[in-house]
């Protein structure tokens, strides 16, 4: 069966310092991955998403950026974090080719001081 | 436009009463699916329905039904019988295709309280 790892579940991180939030998918070859944030209370704002190795689509100019060096691994990094960068931050994989559901990771709540 | 709208912020409903949750989608798309997630507060998000595009019946699992109304574009969730350990957010999203699987969209999510 598949499975979605995030690490760490939780960060507080002072403003300016780097960041890096992995995530991995075992189980399923090829998936689709996305990077969510959600400030508390809100909905689901998609940041990246990714249809292959180095393949990277942005959605929202940021202070973060997405890579994905291997098929089922995805990483966000930030160079600088602003207080800005708070919040829920969600991974995801979905099949390719299909309409099917996305499955969610368990999530890492990042607190910029 | 937005592609999916979740016009309830939040809603009350007393235990063992059904609720319906709306979501209303925007799509050009003849093939796509519908989804509705469950997010309790510890943050995971739990996969509940998918309704299919060319599906003529209405979903359902369990307690949870998709009111599937395609020439009105509305995609609305029943629960029924709510139970205390429904109190969450709940959020409609889309997938389109056939050609652009990759993308979902999701509402801004519906905060449902049961009362005992």
């Amino acid at each position: 069966s598949q499975t979605i790892h995030q690490w760490p579940a939780t960060l507080v991180q002072p403003v300016g310092s780097p960041l890096s939030l992995e995530c991995t998918v075992e189980g399923t070859s090829n998936p689709n991955l996305y990077w969510y944030r959600q400030a508390a209370g809100r909905g689901l704002q998609l940041l990246f998403y990714s249809v292959g190795i180095g393949q990277i689509s942005s959605e929202v100019p940021q202070n973060l950026s997405a890579s994905r060096p291997q098929d089922r691994q995805f990483i966000l990094s930030s160079k600088k974090l602003l207080l800005s960068d708070s919040g829920f931050y969600l991974c995801a994989w979905s099949t390719p080719d299909s309409s099917y559901e996305q499955y969610f990771g368990p999530g890492t709540r990042l607190t910029v001081t | 436009a937005q592609k999916i709208t979740q016009t309830q912020p939040g809603m009350f409903v007393q235990e063992k009463e059904a609720v319906t949750l709306d979501c209303t989608y925007d799509t050009s798309d003849q093939s796509y699916g519908l989804f509705w997630y469950k997010q309790p507060s510890s943050g995971e998000m739990i996969f509940l329905i998918y309704q299919g595009s060319y599906d003529e019946q209405n979903a359902t699992e369990g307690r949870y039904s998709l009111n599937f109304q395609k020439a009105r574009k509305s995609a609305n969730l029943v629960i029924s019988a709510s139970q205390l350990g429904d109190s969450a957010m709940y959020f409609c999203a889309m997938r389109e295709g056939p050609y652009n699987f990759n993308k979902f969209y999701f509402g801004s999510g519906t905060k449902l309280n049961v009362k005992p």
